[in-house]
């Protein structure tokens, strides 16, 4: 069965400082998909990225960048130089190729602190 | 393109009420799904549809829970009775190509049983 695991339920830095939020996923499928979504305090889920089982290269967008080891089945996510606008619930999630369902982890607060 | 619209946004309704949340996707995204969000069991799918036909209902807790898509741009999860358990928010979201894609929230109903 597909699980996702996000073990820091709460974050809190000091802006400027760089953190890192830790997935890890079980499959047993071969071919799966990984996400990372924010939701903001006002509530909507934003997409962050998507990346596919066969694609192990790093991803940086600006400040953000994932980490996805197939080693050790995870799918880390870091932000440099925080800022205020990152606070908010950041979710992993893991869609199995033959499923076709999004499952989400438990969801990380990160509270960034002026 | 709107996004996902989400009606209403908000609902207070006493135990024993039907309620009715109402969907619309994105035009051209060929998947719907439901999620409930809740502190304790955190993002669950409910049911999703492909081309407006449910494929997995697996996730809908119990026969007081239904959910319709009659044509590719509405859809509705209903709750008869309502009861105070089901406080919740209900998200909506749809895909071009189901879990595997990146999928677009609506905004969320948030649903209030007294």
């Amino acid at each position: 069965a597909q699980k996702v695991t996000q073990a820091q339920t709460e974050i809190s830095v000091v802006e400027k400082e760089d953190v890192t939020l830790d997935c890890v996923y079980e499959t047993r499928d071969t071919t799966y998909y990984l996400f990372w979504y924010k939701q903001p305090p006002s509530g909507e889920l934003v997409f962050l990225i998507r990346r596919n089982s066969f694609d192990e290269q790093n991803e940086i967008s600006g400040r953000y960048s994932w980490n996805f080891q197939k080693s050790t089945s995870s799918f880390n996510f870091t932000i440099t130089a925080s800022q205020v606008v990152d606070s908010a619930v950041y979710f992993c999630a893991l869609c199995e190729d033959s499923s076709y369902k999004l499952i989400f982890g438990s969801g990380t607060r990160l509270l960034v602190r002026p | 393109d709107a996004g996902v619209i989400q009606s209403p946004r908000h609902e207070v309704t006493e135990m024993g009420q039907e309620v009715t949340l109402r969907c619309k996707p994105i035009s051209g995204h060929d998947y719907l799904f439901w999620y409930r969000q809740t502190m304790m069991r955190g993002l669950e799918l409910l049911i999703y549809f492909n081309n407006n036909v449910p494929i997995d209902d697996s996730g809908m807790p119990e026969d007081r829970f239904s959910a319709k898509m009659p044509n590719a741009s509405f859809s509705t999860l209903k709750i008869q009775p309502s009861e105070p358990r089901d406080s919740a928010v209900y998200f909506c979201a749809s895909s071009r190509t189901g879990g595997i894609d990146e999928q677009f929230f609506g905004p969320g109903t948030r649903l209030t049983v007294l």
